[in-house]
């Protein structure tokens, strides 16, 4: 079993739409949850971290997490063609330790 | 708003050769990283540097592989007798380590290895 696991897409959504990412980990000694942008040849870019269960708002981002269910979800409000890229999901167990990452959805936002 | 850098940003070495990738980490963080990444796969973590040791490493890790903080800025990351498959971006990250340990990636270097 994956580490880190999420749909590798292409996901395809309509500019002002919204996207949905999910992603689910297998380690419930996870503590922190994150998803990071990263558009081709680039290094990640993060864009949301969570830590609780619940949901997190930033913007047109909102990140939702639920420990029991071992599951991360990213949603994006009012998707830009800017916002096509890959989105990464990385897990870690605590201060200072090295993050797990899933192998990304592309997002496609199409005009 | 600070961030980590990279050089080189693109290097192309023989194989067998050593490489020598370098890093400035943000200036107050005190944990710092070498992950990579190779063409259409995921990013991989290779190696965890804290208070002048490795702290974790990765099974990808090894003997091959060497990171020093030569200064009180700069971290590198040694590949020797390089080879095909070692063909990757590399990438540094930094943190504070502090709750959360949010981790901030530097552009990366792009290795090939010819």
């Amino acid at each position: 079993q994956k580490e880190v696991e999420q749909n590798s897409g292409p996901l395809s959504v309509p500019e002002g739409a919204i996207a949905s990412l999910n992603c689910t980990y297998s380690d419930r000694v996870s503590q922190s949850f994150f998803w990071y942008r990263q558009y081709s040849g680039k290094s990640p870019e993060l864009i949301m971290s969570i830590y609780s269960n619940g949901d997190k708002e930033d913007g047109r981002f909102t990140a939702q997490l639920n420990k029991a269910s071992q599951y991360v979800s990213l949603l994006i409000r009012d998707s830009q063609p800017s916002d096509s890229a890959t989105y990464l999901c990385a897990v870690n167990k605590g201060t200072a330790s090295k993050l797990t990452f899933g192998t990304g959805t592309r997002l496609q936002v199409t005009l | 708003e600070p961030e980590v850098t990279q050089t080189p940003s693109h290097q192309v070495t023989q194989m067998g050769q050593e490489v020598i990738l370098r890093c400035v980490p943000i200036s107050n963080h005190l944990y710092f990283y070498w992950y990579r990444q190779i063409l259409g796969q995921k990013v991989e973590f290779l190696v965890s540097f804290y208070n002048n040791e490795i702290s974790e490493k990765s099974e990808i890790f090894d003997d091959q592989f060497s990171v020093e903080r030569p200064d009180g800025s700069n971290f590198t990351l040694k590949i020797r007798s390089t080879k095909l498959e070692d063909s990757a971006m590399y990438f540094c990250a930094s943190s504070t380590g502090g709750a959360g340990n949010t981790i901030y990636f530097g552009e990366g270097s792009w290795l090939t290895v010819v």
